[in-house]
């Protein structure tokens, strides 16, 4: 069973606001990864971590922000909120290794809605 | 580059038939490969992985896929289908080699529905 864990699951939230929405895993993973995933669609990467102080951007160009203090702890910031951000947004870890494929487990989402 | 092809967004069956969904794959070095399922409001949970083992991977809820070098096909099973079978499968593609090892690369997604 896999323990990652994110806040709030839903948000709506206005135009404008800061929003933090947060990720955490017990499973002592190096690597973390966000996802984002419009109604229907499929998942696009936005942002990663290998590790303490590590953080790279994905695939999709994304105004969050994200940061990586704790092994355990991988939050996303959007400083501005606007309704283009609306979406799902999925966390996911996985073990860091040279060898072996890389098993994601992903936690449950966060829905926003920004209005 | 990497990528994944899912052949039809949408999949119909009866319950009880065979489920088949089809994954194809473009990499160039030998790939990982997975299937997610989703379902409505939940993050993703994996039902099976190819890890370079056997090339027939049998996975959880009685789906299994064969890795198809020849046809770069990584197509998901199941013999019978059953109505908690609903939801949305992900096929994915990573590698071990170069940058950015061991993000995953997602195709579009097929909605499985199952008719009584």
């Amino acid at each position: 069973e896999a323990d990652i864990y994110q806040t709030p699951r839903y948000l709506v939230i206005g135009t404008g606001k800061k929003i933090t929405l947060e990720c955490s895993q017990t499973m002592g993973h190096d690597k973390m990864y966000w996802y984002q995933q419009d109604p229907g669609m499929e998942l696009h990467l936005i942002h990663y971590s290998y590790g303490v102080n590590s953080t790279e951007k994905g695939d999709l160009s994304s105004e969050s922000t994200v940061s990586r203090i704790r092994t355990e702890h991988f939050p996303l910031t959007l400083e501005s909120a606007r309704p283009s951000h609306t979406s799902q947004y999925l966390c996911a870890s996985s073990e860091f290794s040279g060898q072996g494929a890389y098993e994601q487990y992903f936690g449950p989402g966060t829905r926003l809605t920004v209005t | 580059a990497q990528s994944v092809t899912q052949l039809g967004s949408h999949v119909s069956v009866s319950e009880g038939a065979l489920v088949l969904l089809r994954c194809n794959y473009s990499s160039s070095v030998p790939p990982y490969l997975f299937w997610y399922v989703q379902y409505p409001n939940q993050g993703l949970q994996l039902l099976l992985k190819y890890t370079s083992a056997a090339t027939l991977v049998k996975g959880i809820n009685g789906f299994e896929a064969e890795f198809k070098k020849s046809e770069t096909s990584f197509h998901l099973t199941k013999p019978s289908a059953h109505m908690s079978d609903a939801a949305e499968y992900f096929c994915a593609v990573t590698w071990n080699y170069g940058g950015s090892q061991g993000n995953l690369i997602f195709g579009k997604g097929t909605k499985l529905s199952v008719k009584p």
